[in-house]
């Protein structure tokens, strides 16, 4: 299967912490994208790294991409409560997403 | 520049009926991609179109649901005889060419909520 895997299931963290979640996949592949989802909304796309890529930023988050273990991070610094969400990544043209990590910030 | 855009928003059917949901790409994508999710879990492919043609459908039930997305408006996924099982939020997003392998970002749209009663 082609499918992302995201780790841990849930976290949840405090206002001001770092948060840190885990993609796992089988395939080789030519990028990797990460995705948030609020609660009954859409998918709002985060960032795309290339399987070139070691590493990418955009504002507070930070994805890093491991081809030779098959794994990505997501990190999001100085989490705020507004960052409550599912964060899903995806790979493959027609994006194969994983279950999520389902992220909780309390303020 | 409008997003990608689905009506309706939310859809409640009774068993039996048929479901059409619509999805307008953003302005200038001519791909258009259909995404199932069951609650509290991630979204499914079912289905990859361009203008006019089907491109990938390998993630469609065999039965009941369809896809199309003709030269002129919105694409649009039907469900016939819809089942309680169907009952699921309905995603489409669109890229401006093949998305996602190629590099290309894909949008997607706030989706559409379908109850089966």
């Amino acid at each position: 299967s082609q499918q992302g895997e995201e780790d841990p299931q849930a976290l949840s963290i405090q206002e001001g912490e770092n948060a840190t979640m885990n993609c796992s996949y089988k395939t080789s592949i030519n990028n990797l994208q990460w995705y948030r989802q609020n609660s009954g909304r859409g998918l709002v796309h985060l960032i795309l790294i290339r399987s070139n890529e070691r590493e990418k930023h955009s504002g507070r988050l930070r994805v890093t991409l491991d081809t030779s273990k098959k794994s990505s991070s997501l990190l999001i610094t100085a989490s705020r409560a507004a960052d409550t969400a599912s964060y899903f990544c995806a790979i493959g043209g027609k994006l194969i997403f994983g279950q999520g990590t389902e992220l909780s910030v309390k303020p | 520049n409008a997003g990608v855009m689905q009506n309706p928003r939310h859809l409640v059917r009774r068993r039996g009926q048929e479901a059409r949901l619509r999805c307008s790409p953003m302005k200038g994508h001519s791909h258009v991609y259909w995404y199932r999710q069951l609650p509290e879990e991630g979204l499914k492919f079912m289905v990859y179109l361009q203008k006019e043609n089907i491109i990938d459908e390998s993630g469609m039930p065999k039965e009941r649901f369809s896809a199309e997305f003709p030269k002129e408006g919105p694409s649009i996924l039907r469900i016939q005889q819809v089942v309680r099982g169907d009952s699921a939020a309905y995603f489409c997003a669109s890229s401006p060419s093949r998305g996602g392998g190629s590099g290309n970002t894909i949008y997607f749209g706030e989706g559409s909520w379908l109850t089966v009663v």
